[in-house]
């Protein structure tokens, strides 16, 4: 059983670009929630995806996008990319109903 | 909205027990979670509280009070590798959308 991965570890933007990041969920996992990091806080969550449909999302912008495909693993867009979006993001996944939920090792973006 | 609080640090001694206290207002609450979370990596699961009362799992404990939005995680025997964030975070739904606080960065010395 794998657990749960993330591409790329880490990445750099500039001002106004666009990015897309993996989540690959755990085996037997169908929901994937993504979140955010900032340096020295608590992870902030932007938005939950169970059998490709968005399930609630967090406060932050449309700007911020996802998708999850039907082998339940996810993706996260972030479009004009902003200073203050560098951070760690995270994607855990989980059965659904499970309050158990597993992390990726996240990805590292910083925006220039 | 969610305001979740606890204390940025703390320091304790190899072998000594350290508690780190979270108190929480939420609007709707389905449980409270401790996550360990190393420099550089991803956060670990430690305890789900549903119910009030004391919930032990090995060295680490977690206690809820959900009439006065308490938590506390309590780590004994303290180890250097116990040096690391612990985050307190709330559900409000069986959908299990967690707000963290902002972590508690627990230092282990020698």
């Amino acid at each position: 059983e794998t657990g749960v991965t993330q591409s790329p570890t880490h990445l750099i933007k500039t001002r106004g670009q666009q990015v897309t990041l993996r989540c690959s969920s755990q085996s037997g996992h169908n929901t994937v929630s993504w979140y955010q990091q900032a340096l020295g806080q608590g992870p902030q969550f932007i938005f939950q995806y169970y059998r490709e449909e968005e399930n609630g999302r967090g406060n932050f912008p449309p700007r911020f996008s996802g998708l999850q495909f039907p082998n339940y693993s996810s993706e996260l867009n972030v479009n004009a990319l902003e200073l203050d979006d560098s951070a760690l993001y995270l994607c855990a996944s989980s059965e659904k109903g499970s309050p158990e939920q597993f992390f990726g090792p996240g990805t590292r973006l910083t925006v220039l | 909205g969610q305001n979740i609080d606890q204390p940025t640090e703390m320091t304790a001694t190899e072998g000594a027990i350290v508690q780190i206290n979270c108190t929480y207002q939420t609007s709707g609450f389905n449980g409270l979670f401790w996550y360990q979370q190393h420099a550089g990596e991803a956060p670990t699961f430690l305890s789900y509280n549903v119910l009030d009362g004391l919930e032990e799992k090995g060295r680490f404990s977690s206690f809820l009070s959900r009439s006065k939005g308490y938590s506390y995680l309590l780590l004994k025997e303290l180890q250097m590798k116990d040096s690391a964030s612990y985050l307190c975070a709330v559900s409000r739904s069986n959908d299990y959308k967690l707000s963290f606080g902002a972590g508690t960065t627990v230092t282990v010395r020698a």
